[in-house]
Formats: structure tokens, sequence, C-alpha cells
């Protein structure tokens, strides 16, 4: 089925280690996001990538770094994971404008 | 950064009931979205509103984009045990192609 593709579903990390988590989406979208949803919190944005070729910082950058490597692949990396990035990360896509978003089944991390 | 006020935070009724929630803010958008979360799952789309004033229905769910362009509500009717699951309300802001901003959520209980 077309969609957003996330890899992996679950993972635990101890605290400084690192680790990427990878996005794929096969709609032909332009635009892709990277989202991190905690209890009480909604979603908030980490990064974002407009087209391909660019990234910019939403709302909660610190700790995380991303890469868009194609149209299709948008990765987001923790470099020296914490605890507070325990989370569940959701990627996400759209043409762009209009900005209806097409979600991925999300990615649950645990940072110990 | 922006923030959209989404209310109620939780919500528990009976089967049959309907349902609503809304979301407000200090700034203008220029498009309103509403999604729902299933546990374990990524939002799926319900509702895109683009213009000010409109009325959008869904089977049993409908969305109006406010006047002033600064709310907009989703109800449910005759609610069933499968709406269970958390509610986002979605908006782009006016000025610039900028990323969405969410609500923090409306988390639905149906009592059967």
């Amino acid at each position: 089925n077309a969609g957003v593709t996330q890899t992996p579903k679950f993972q635990v990390l101890k605290t400084g280690q690192s680790m990427t988590l990878q996005c794929a989406q096969d709609m032909n979208h332009n635009s892709m996001y990277w989202y991190r949803q905690d209890p009480g919190m909604g979603l908030r944005l980490i990064y974002y990538s407009a087209s391909e070729g660019t990234t910019d910082k939403g709302e909660v950058p610190n700790g995380y770094n991303v890469s868009r490597l194609n149209k299709r692949e948008f990765s987001l990396r923790l470099e020296s994971a914490a605890p507070s990035q325990t989370s569940v990360y959701f990627c996400a896509s759209c043409f762009g404008g209009a900005n209806v978003l097409t979600f991925g089944a999300g990615s649950r991390l645990t940072v110990l | 950064g922006q923030q959209l006020n989404q209310s109620p935070q939780s919500m528990f009724i009976q089967e049959g009931e309907d349902v609503s929630m809304n979301c407000t803010s200090s700034s203008i958008f220029n498009t309103w979205l509403w999604y729902k979360q299933e546990p374990g799952e990524g939002p799926v789309l319900l509702i895109a509103l683009y213009k000010a004033g409109e009325l959008t229905s869904n089977g049993r769910l409908t969305a109006q984009f406010g006047i002033t362009r600064k709310d907009s509500f989703l109800n449910i009717s005759a609610s069933i045990p499968s709406d269970v699951g958390i509610y986002f309300c979605a908006g782009q802001l006016l000025s610039g192609n900028t990323p969405l901003v969410f609500g923090k959520g409306t988390r639905l209980s149906v009592i059967a």
C-alpha cells in the first residue's frame, strides 16, 4: 500500500547511544516532517524538509539531526540519546502548500 | 511557537451521544485540519477546511472553519465504540508556507 513507512517500529537505547530513524514515502510528496508525540503534549515538530535539498528546524530540534537523502527518504538521527528523548516519533509527508499531511505508523523509542 | 488551544482535553460519553470539540487561537489561520489517531497508529486525516465559514461533513463528522479564521470545531453525531481515539486539530498560519501547528488533542472514550 502507498504511504509513509517508518523503521524501526520499536527501539530501546541506553543513554549516550546513537541511532537513526528511517522514513520513506512513495507518494511523490515534496515535503517531509518529523514529529514527536509525548503524553499531553500533542505533536511537536522536530525538523522538516520543504523540498529535496532543504531542511529547517521546528519547535524542538535540540539533540536531533536530519538528512533528506532524496525525494523519498528523510531520516532522523539521535547522536547521543538522552532519557528526555523517550517518545513516539512520527514521520509525515505532503505535496506542500495546503499541508495535508500523511503520517507513518510511528516509531516508539525508549532511552534508558 | 504558535499555539492552538484544543478543548476538551478528554471526554467520556455514552454510545449514541453527540460530541463536540473545538480549537481556538489568537492567530489567523488559512487552513484547518482535523485528524484522528487510534492506538498504535499515526494520525489520519478526517476533514480539511480551506475557507472561512466553510462547513464540511464526512459521514457522522462535521467540521467548521470559524468566520474569524481563529477557530474551528468538530462534531461527531451518534457516537459509536469505534470513534474512540485522540482527535487533533491542526492549522496553517495565514502568513507564508509554514508547517502545520497542532493542538494537544482530545481523547475520546465511548462507553457502550
